[in-house]
C-alpha cells in the first residue's frame, strides 16, 4: 500500500499563474477528498468525489478553483489565476467506502508570491 | 452547519505527564467524532473514532477519548505522554448519514513534550 500520493510536495508560483495539484488515491478507494489547511481557517473541505463524480463542491472558494477526477486513480485541483491568499497546504485524502476513515497524502505546500 | 472548537492552541508537557485536550462541537443531530494526529513532517493519521456505543473509545498509542453527549464534547486523553507524542492533534466531526470523509475540523492543538 503506497498510500495517497500527492505532487508536487512544494510549489512556488507568481500571482496570476495557473497551478495544478495532483493526487493519486489508494487503489480500490472510491472516495477522494481535497482539503486545504491555512493558519487562519484551519483544515477545510474543498470538494469530494465518489466513483470519480463530484458529490459536494460547496467548499470550493471561488470560480478560480476547479477539480477533476478523470479516472479512479487520478485527480487534479487547479487554481487559475492564482492569488497570494491561495497560499496554503493542500491535502488529498481517500477512503474505501463512504463510511471508512480517511487516508491522507503528505500534502502540497503552495506559495503564491 | 457543524463547528468544532479546540480550546488549547499549544500545550507543553514533560514526559510522563497526563494529557487532556479539549474538543467541543456544535451540531444538533447525530455525529461521528474523530481525532487525527499529524506528526512533524508527516501526513494526518487517524488516532481514534467514535460512531456509536461505548462513549469511551480507545485508539492507538495509548490514547483514549470520551464522548459526552450532554456537553457536546469529545476530549482526548493519555495518562502518560512520551516525547514521541509531540505532534498536532485535530478533533473532527462528521454529520451522521454523510460520508465519513466530509469532516469539519477544529483548529488543532500543538502538543510539545519535553524529555
Amino acid at each position: 500500500d503506497a498510500g495517497v500520493i500527492q505532487s508536487p510536495r512544494h510549489e512556488v508560483t507568481e500571482m496570476g499563474q495557473e497551478v495544478t495539484l495532483r493526487c493519486k488515491p489508494i487503489s480500490g478507494h472510491d472516495y477522494l477528498f481535497w482539503y486545504r489547511q491555512t493558519m487562519m481557517r484551519g483544515l477545510e473541505l474543498l470538494i469530494y468525489f465518489n466513483n470519480n463524480v463530484p458529490i459536494d463542491d460547496s467548499g470550493m472558494p471561488e470560480d478560480r478553483f476547479s477539480a477533476k477526477m478523470p479516472n479512479a486513480s487520478f485527480s487534479t485541483l487547479k487554481i487559475q489565476p492564482s492569488e497570494p491568499r491561495d497560499s496554503a497546504v493542500y491535502f488529498c485524502a481517500s477512503s474505501k467506502q463512504g463510511y471508512s476513515p480517511l487516508h491522507f497524502g503528505n500534502g502540497t505546500r503552495l506559495t503564491v508570491t | 452547519a457543524q463547528s468544532v472548537s479546540q480550546h488549547n492552541h499549544h500545550v507543553i508537557l514533560s514526559e510522563a505527564a497526563s494529557l487532556e485536550l479539549g474538543c467541543n462541537y456544535s451540531y444538533g443531530g447525530t455525529v461521528n467524532l474523530f481525532w487525527y494526529v499529524q506528526y512533524p513532517g508527516q501526513h494526518l493519521q487517524l488516532l481514534l473514532k467514535y460512531f456509536s456505543g461505548d462513549p469511551l473509545v480507545k485508539g492507538i498509542k495509548g490514547f483514549e477519548a470520551e464522548f459526552i453527549k450532554s456537553k457536546f464534547s469529545f476530549n482526548l486523553r493519555k495518562p502518560s505522554v512520551q516525547w514521541s507524542d509531540t505532534a498536532e492533534y485535530f478533533c473532527a466531526v462528521n454529520a451522521g448519514g454523510t460520508s465519513y470523509g466530509k469532516l469539519t475540523f477544529g483548529q488543532g492543538t500543538i502538543l510539545t513534550v519535553h524529555p
